[in-house]
């Protein structure tokens, strides 16, 4: 049991260019999130899913897209990288099933993108 | 929208020492959670605790323990017998009911432990 994976963990793009973050959790949970952390902040939301086939926008959802066609895999894509999406981008998932830590949500071990 | 303040940048602890953690948040909800996570140098974040609003009982997990003010909209976290592990960055975070349940995080506060 691999909890949640991020691929990959490291990443240097310059301006224009496009990529895509791989989240991955083995733990069959409905809800997984796209985060980004900026130094000295908390966590904000990028976007979000509550199940296969679904997504819907956080809080700063300008410049990403996601996806969602596997229950286990949640995909953040930048299309065309800009200096201000240098950050450390966590994926996320919670159950929804009903049991004791379903209000719980783990955390992957975060990627750092740097754009130049 | 809610908003979650932590006011404490940084705080100092020596170890075997107990350290106290501010967090206020703003919410017109009745119902919802709040949780402590940790996030040492490696990254990774650690849920450390969490509080159900409706459970007026303090929630504790071994060292760690909360004191949950609802009417004050007040949360901290209390480490006692301080550890060299515990240096860290700790998040508070809130979880109402919006739509997906997420997460709102303060500004984090940096623990230091000294030997």
């Amino acid at each position: 049991n691999a909890g949640v994976t991020q691929t990959p963990k490291f990443r240097v793009l310059k301006t224009g260019q496009s990529m895509t973050l791989l989240c991955a959790q083995d733990m069959n949970h409905e809800y997984m999130y796209w985060y980004r952390q900026d130094p000295g902040m908390g966590l904000r939301l990028i976007h979000y899913s509550v199940g296969e086939g679904t997504t819907a926008k956080g809080e700063v959802p300008d410049g990403y897209n996601v996806s969602r066609l596997k229950k286990q895999n949640f995909l953040l894509g930048l299309e065309s990288a800009a200096p201000s999406q240098t950050s450390v981008y966590f994926c996320a998932s919670r159950d929804y099933s009903g049991g004791a830590h379903t209000d719980t949500q783990y955390f992957g071990p975060g990627t750092r993108l740097t754009v130049l | 929208a809610q908003t979650v303040t932590q006011s404490q940048p940084e705080m100092s602890v020596q170890e075997a020492e107990t350290v106290t953690l501010s967090c206020t948040y703003d919410t017109s909800e009745s119902d919802y959670y709040l949780f402590w996570y940790k996030q040492p140098p490696s990254r990774q974040m650690i849920l450390v605790i969490r509080q159900e609003a409706y459970k007026q009982q303090n929630a504790t997990e071994n060292r760690f323990s909360v004191n949950f003010q609802k009417a004050a909209k007040s949360f901290s976290l209390k480490i006692s017998d301080s550890q060299l592990g515990d240096a860290a960055m700790y998040f508070c975070a809130y979880r109402g009911k919006a739509a997906g349940n997420k997460l709102t995080f303060g500004g984090g506060t940096r623990v230091l432990v000294k030997p």
